[in-house]
């Protein structure tokens, strides 16, 4: 069966620092990648998605950026991070178009 | 893009009532159209979805209806319980990617 994991769970960090949240995808191949940021506990906007390796597409214009290195991992990252990062992000894979999206279970990431 | 509005934000039942969500997409080349539960700080879990050439679908409590012309969907809780307490969000899906537009989802109380 497929499993998809998150880390870290939480993080706090200050403003100016760097980031790099990691999400990795077991039991299958070849699947669509996103990143998704959830604010308050409501809404989730989607990120960035990737159908296969280096292939990233930006959904809005933001600090952060995204990677796709292997075909089963999908990084999201940032240079500087802003007050405004802070929130729930959620890694989610598909395993093709129009098909379920199952999610991982997230990272509560706290800028101070 | 496609744009989904969920009413209503929030939703308080008693025990036993029915609860019905309903969304309204924009995208008339959107042909999936999956719903899931939040619980307090957990992932979105998927609970049923549905396909633009069916028009109901039923899993035991649950059940989803979609009117492709009024390009509406509705989520349908009958003899809600209070472990049905969470937030639900719909989403659409159209042709690019499996990209997913999530409502800004309704919170559930359902009261013993």
């Amino acid at each position: 069966s497929q499993t998809i994991h998150q880390w870290p769970a939480t993080l706090v960090q200050p403003v100016g620092s760097p980031l790099s949240l990691e999400c990795t995808v077991e039991g299958t191949s070849n699947p669509n990648l996103y990143w998704y940021r959830q604010a308050a506990g409501r809404g989730l906007q989607l990120l960035f998605y990737s159908v296969g390796i280096g292939q990233i597409s930006s959904e809005v214009p933001q600090n952060l950026s995204a990677s796709r290195p292997q075909d089963r991992q999908f990084i999201l990252s940032s240079k500087k991070l802003l007050l405004s990062d802070s929130g729930f992000y959620l890694c989610a894979w598909s395993p093709r178009v129009d098909n379920e999206q199952f999610f991982g279970p997230g990272t509560r990431l706290t800028v101070l | 893009g496609e744009n989904v509005e969920q009413h209503p934000s929030t939703l308080s039942v008693q025990e036993g009532d029915s609860a019905v969500i309903k969304c309204t997409y924009s995208d008339s080349a959107s042909n999936y159209f999956p719903w899931y539960k939040q619980e307090l700080g957990k992932r979105p879990q998927l609970i049923i979805d549905i396909r633009s050439n069916v028009g109901e679908k039923k899993d035991q409590r649950i059940a989803v209806t979609l009117n492709k012309t009024a390009k509406h969907f509705s989520l349908h809780i009958t003899e809600t319980q209070p472990e049905d307490s969470a937030v639900y969000f719909c989403a659409a899906s159209g042709t690019s990617y499996g990209k997913l537009t999530f409502g800004q989802g309704t919170i559930l109380t359902v009261h013993p």
